[in-house]
């Protein structure tokens, strides 16, 4: 079975300071990784995703996500915070084959002034 | 939430009654989703819809059924057979349904049952 966890509920950094938001995954078979980003009351905007080939993959807004296979890590990063950044942030995978995308439970970045 | 619109934003129901969520993309999408989330917890598969007039269940369907007449429309009707419908209803999008294609969210519905 498939499954995600991010094992912080919230994330607290100071504004230009870098944040890591992480995220740990389990699944049998070669894992598609994304991460979404969901403001209050909002739908979830796309900001990247990892299928294969570099570790590191950059996206929107700045943030960067480093795929490790030894620890099956995945973690949102970001080298300068900003306020705007406070948001609520989820992990997903997913492997070929099985039709769904499976989400962690989120984790609140709080960037403060 | 460009391209794909949700309507209502907000939505109130009585116990007992069927409501029905609208979800519409001019993405050319062929692949449809609908997710639930509750506070703390992840998103939810509820039906998803790989191409129109086919659709299959996810991890929560009872209480909810679907419709896909057209590619651009993947209604859910939330039954009276849900027994805790309260929550907030995402649906998604992607290009093929394929494990690699990122999914693109709607603005959300939030459902209240009074």
């Amino acid at each position: 079975a498939q499954s995600v966890a991010q094992p912080e509920d919230q994330v607290n950094v100071a504004e230009g300071n870098p944040l890591t938001v992480k995220c740990t995954y389990s699944v049998s078979g070669n894992p598609y990784l994304f991460w979404y980003v969901q403001y209050p009351n909002r739908g979830l905007q796309f900001l990247l995703k990892y299928i294969t080939g570099d570790n590191l993959v950059k996206g929107s807004y700045g943030f960067e996500a480093e795929f490790n296979k030894s620890q099956t890590s995945f973690h949102l990063k970001k080298p300068s915070a900003l306020v705007s950044d406070s948001a609520l942030y989820f992990c997903a995978v997913r492997v070929t084959g099985f039709q769904k995308l499976v989400f962690g439970t989120g984790t609140r970045l709080l960037v403060s002034p | 939430d460009g391209g794909i619109t949700q309507s209502p934003k907000y939505l109130f129901r009585k116990e007992g009654q069927n409501v029905t969520l609208s979800c519409e993309q001019n993405l050319n999408h062929d692949a449809m989703y609908w997710y639930r989330q509750d506070p703390g917890q992840g998103l939810r598969l509820i039906y998803y819809s790989q191409i129109v007039n086919d659709f299959q269940k996810g991890d929560i369907a009872e209480g909810y059924s679907v419709s896909r007449e057209k590619k651009e429309s993947f209604p859910l009707t939330v039954t009276s057979a849900q027994k805790n419908p309260t929550a907030f209803y995402l649906c998604a999008s992607s290009a093929r349904d394929r494990a690699s294609n990122e999914q693109f969210f709607g603005p959300g519905t939030r459902l209240t049952v009074l």
